[in-house]
């Protein structure tokens, strides 16, 4: 079975700084992965995804994550964060062969500060 | 998010009675998921459905939670008697049937029971 790990549930990083959010999974067959990205009392919108190809992802907002297998991680970074990433950001991990069960991590709250 | 569509945004219910979340996936889309976000935690896979079928109900409590897609209108997930720990908020979403490799989400129903 899939799981995702998250290892920082917090993450505060002021303004113009560089910020990585880990995470990593557990699977036993190839993956499709995902970042989500939620603000204050809204649903999650995709901020990425990687299903195939080349290991680096572009996303919106000048995110990126990059996919790797040997160490089962699918980082999100994003070079210079801005007051408006603050939001709480998930990780996903799907099956392609069982794709109706999206895994979530348990999420990281980004804080940035003036 | 966009073209996923939850209803009620904000519902309160007292103790012991029901609640019924509404769910119209984005057009051409046919697969529903639902998840549950409790406070300060992460997301929780509770169903997944294809019209007129429940594919995965893994996630949903055994008693009082149950949920549908027919094959005409929305998904519904309804909640019998309810109680305090049901207060969440409920996301629903959806993907096309024949690519099931991203999901995208509603805004959300928060549920309030008093």
């Amino acid at each position: 079975a899939q799981s995702v790990t998250q290892l920082d549930s917090q993450v505060p990083v002021f303004e113009e700084a560089p910020v990585e959010l880990r995470c990593n999974y557990s699977s036993s067959v190839s993956v499709y992965l995902f970042w989500y990205v939620q603000y204050p009392n809204q649903g999650l919108q995709l901020l990425l995804k990687y299903l195939s190809g080349s290991t680096l992802v572009k996303g919106i907002n000048g995110f990126e994550a990059e996919f790797n297998k040997s160490q089962t991680s699918f980082h999100l970074r994003k070079p210079s964060v801005h007051i408006s990433d603050t939001a709480e950001y998930f990780c996903a991990v799907s099956e392609p062969l069982d794709g109706q069960n999206f895994v979530f991590g348990p999420g990281t709250r980004l804080s940035v500060l003036p | 998010n966009a073209g996923v569509m939850q209803n009620p945004r904000h519902l309160v219910r007292r103790r012991g009675q029901e609640a019924r979340l509404r769910c119209s996936p984005m057009k051409g889309h046919s697969h529903v998921y639902w998840y549950r976000q409790l406070p300060e935690e992460g997301l929780k896979f509770m169903v997944y459905l294809q019209k007129e079928n429940i594919i995965d109900e893994s996630g949903m409590p055994k008693e009082r939670f149950s949920a549908e897609f027919p094959k005409e209108g929305p998904s519904i997930l309804r909640i019998q008697q309810v109680v305090r720990g049901d207060s969440a908020a409920y996301f629903c979403a959806s993907s096309p049937g024949s690519s099931r490799n991203t999901i995208y989400f509603g805004e959300g129903s928060w549920l309030t029971v008093v």
